[in-house]
């Protein structure tokens, strides 16, 4: 299995609450992505990084912000939590191969009350 | 954009029977990796079957296999001899070989039939 921890695994928070979700890869990978998971939707991409602090948006970015001072960890951060926001929400690493597959976390479940 | 359709919400099967999943895409690029993944309830990400789309060759992976329809933008996926381990959402996703991004299709929930 790949190595990567999401934490935390459920989260229960208040709207307007700031919630900060981690992601830790001991696999040296370059590329850490998040995603959010939504019935009907499949997984879509908030922002993923390619570098220690180079980030990009993905297609769902709006409200969330992530941050990557080391190669093992990505962070996800909700500054004001809103109920559209609940979600199952999914990290992924992937090495530098072109071919490289990418491994997911276990997820977090947020429910914004 | 890249966009990846799943058309079948839902999918059932009898054990030990053959399921074929539906998976289309659109895009511009001609070198891309096409991905079928599976998620068991325990919610884990599972990748199943994986293509590149320039080899002709579908491929395969014991009971899994696709059938990589290039000029149609059509990537399957056939699970033969089901069985109740199978039941699960599956997706399919694109990444363009040079790209970063991986882009899922909305899923199909797999029920297997004992």
């Amino acid at each position: 299995d790949a190595g990567i921890t999401q934490s935390p695994r459920h989260k229960v928070t208040e709207t307007g609450t700031p919630v900060t979700l981690r992601c830790h890869q001991t696999e040296n990978h370059r590329y850490m992505y998040w995603y959010r998971q939504d019935p009907g939707h499949g997984l879509r991409l908030i922002h993923y990084s390619y570098g220690v602090k180079d980030t990009d948006k993905g297609e769902v970015s709006d409200g969330y912000s992530v941050s990557r001072s080391k190669t093992e960890d990505f962070l996800l951060t909700l500054e004001s939590a809103t109920s559209s926001q609940t979600s199952v929400y999914f990290c992924a690493i992937r090495g530098d191969r072109v071919s490289a597959e990418a491994f997911f976390g276990q997820g977090t479940r947020l429910t914004v009350v | 954009a890249q966009t990846v359709t799943q058309s079948q919400p839902e999918m059932s099967v009898q054990e030990a029977e053959t399921v074929t999943l539906s998976c289309t895409y659109d895009t511009s690029e001609s070198d891309y990796y096409l991905f079928w993944y599976k998620q068991p309830p325990s919610r884990q990400m599972i990748l199943v079957i994986r293509q590149e789309a320039y080899k002709q060759q579908n491929a395969t992976e014991n009971r899994f296999s696709v059938n990589f329809q290039k000029a149609a933008k059509s990537f399957s996926l056939k699970i033969s001899d089901s069985q109740l381990g199978d039941a699960a959402m599956y997706f399919c996703a694109y990444r363009k070989a040079a790209g970063n991004k991986l882009t899922f299709g909305g899923g199909t929930r797999v029920l297997v039939k004992p």
